[in-house]
């Protein structure tokens, strides 16, 4: 079973608003990723969770808040979005941190309005 | 900057024929390379893994990596217009974040 699940799939939030992305995997992955990605653009880097642990946050904006319960889980939470943040956000899992293979979810389809 | 670079294209090809995609990138760590598909509003799906120099066939796929030349790339046989797509390119070098390139969009003509 190679599935990573995200919900909601779709999503249309108010600037003022605050609402959560959540992805899930039962592969036994110790790592997962958020991405963000525009249209006709590759997926973009935003946090890495290594043992639950943020490895990696490229210097995303503090409005979006990544969280990782266990496991299994990763949330992104989101807080004062702007329009321009409006894009395809991607959750993927990996084995490990090394040389591993990512498998992405369907991904949450964003609308900051 | 670390950087992974494909035709953007978009590729035509008839039914039937062999698709060839190819990437070059920059950083000469790199140890692992990846081909993605994605349909259009949908998430990326892993195609193949390469992680050492020569061919690697998954039925009509073959992804062939060459370090010294750092290019790699991807062949679709008897390419079908279920195959039209954009294919992600991507690239993990020395640290641990992937980079990938923009993408060649496929078409494959019925």
């Amino acid at each position: 079973d190679t599935e990573v699940t995200q919900t909601p799939k779709h999503l249309v939030m108010g600037m003022t608003n605050k609402k959560s992305l959540k992805c899930e995997q039962h592969m036994g992955h110790r790592a997962m990723y958020w991405y963000k990605q525009k249209a006709k653009k590759p997926p973009e880097l935003m946090f890495v969770y290594s043992y639950e642990k943020l490895s990696i946050n490229e210097s995303v904006p503090s409005r979006f808040s990544p969280e990782c319960p266990n496991s299994s889980l990763l949330n992104l939470h989101l807080h004062a979005l702007q329009p321009e943040d409006s894009a395809l956000y991607l959750c993927a899992s990996s084995t490990g941190l090394a040389d591993y293979e990512q498998y992405f979810g369907p991904g949450t389809r964003l609308t900051v309005t | 900057q670390k950087e992974v670079e494909q035709n953007s294209g978009p590729l035509s090809v008839p039914e039937g024929a062999i698709a060839s995609l190819n990437c070059t990138y920059s950083d000469r760590v790199s140890q692992s390379f990846f081909w993605y598909r994605q349909y259009s509003g949908k998430s990326p799906e892993l195609i193949m893994s390469i992680y050492s120099n020569g061919d690697k066939e998954d039925g009509r796929f073959t992804a062939q990596l060459n370090k010294a030349s750092q290019y790699v790339s991807l062949l679709i046989r008897d390419s079908q217009p279920s195959d039209s797509a954009t294919y992600l390119c991507a690239v993990k070098g020395g640290g641990f974040k992937t980079i990938f390139g923009a993408g060649t969009r496929l078409f494959v003509k019925a």
